[in-house]
């Protein structure tokens, strides 16, 4: 499979709990973005990473919400101490360079609940 | 601030021409994509435009007039697979992605 992959694809966290949420970008891709789409709604930026480098964190909340891309492994979005609020599905999506005209290539997303 | 209008849902009949209209208002514009998605499913790239005029590609063309801020999505045949909703995003002047809602298209037979 080489698309981008994502887990889980379901999560469900009770208020307070962490939700930790995977990304793995297309094979040769080094540049992965997070989104947020909440239902009836459009995707709404939140990061942009490099390989271990956060390069546009603009669209994500200051407080509990943090990202990382590391060397080795995938891209994780975490969020600590959710809220009811925080419940969206969340995409990632790659692209092989940093330029925003290239297309870019969604996985199926996380869909997180809190209830 | 930053805007990006399209209508929330539309009804087309299977084998019919539906246009799905864009305006867009942001500081700047860098290009603009169409994206279909499937209820459930990620979005996935159908257009880009950054000039004027018409790309046609197969059933669907997209259409870009800068001056007017407005882009359209041309899908001809419809058929009953089109049925999704269709996202505009456009490349500001800070090369970020402003993303619209979507429209969600029904295709009745």
């Amino acid at each position: 499979n080489a698309g981008v992959m994502q887990n889980p694809r379901h999560l469900v966290r009770r208020r307070g709990q962490e939700a930790r949420l995977r990304c793995s970008p297309m094979k040769g891709h080094s540049h992965v973005y997070w989104y947020r789409q909440l239902p009836e709604e459009g995707l709404k930026f939140m990061v942009y990473l490099q390989k271990e480098n956060i390069i546009d964190e603009s669209g994500m909340p200051k407080e509990r919400f943090s990202a990382e891309f590391p060397k080795e492994g995938p891209s994780i979005l975490r969020i600590q101490q959710v809220v009811r609020g925080d419940s969206a599905a969340y995409f990632c999506a790659s692209s092989p360079t940093g330029e925003v005209y290239n297309e870019q290539f969604f996985g199926p997303g996380t869909r997180l609940t809190v209830l | 601030g930053q805007n990006i209008d399209q209508p929330t849902e539309m009804t087309a009949t299977e084998g019919a021409i539906v246009q799905i209209n864009c305006t867009y208002q942001t500081s700047g514009f860098n290009g603009l994509f169409w994206y279909q998605q499937h209820a459930g499913e990620a979005p996935t790239f159908l257009s880009y435009n950054v000039l004027d005029g018409l790309e046609e590609k197969g059933r669907f063309s997209s259409f870009l007039s800068r001056s007017k801020g407005y882009s359209y999505l041309l899908l001809k045949e419809l058929q009953m697979k089109d049925s999704a909703s269709y996202l505009c995003a456009v490349i500001d002047s800070n090369y970020q992605l402003i993303w619209g809602a979507g429209t969600k298209l029904i295709i009745k037979p």
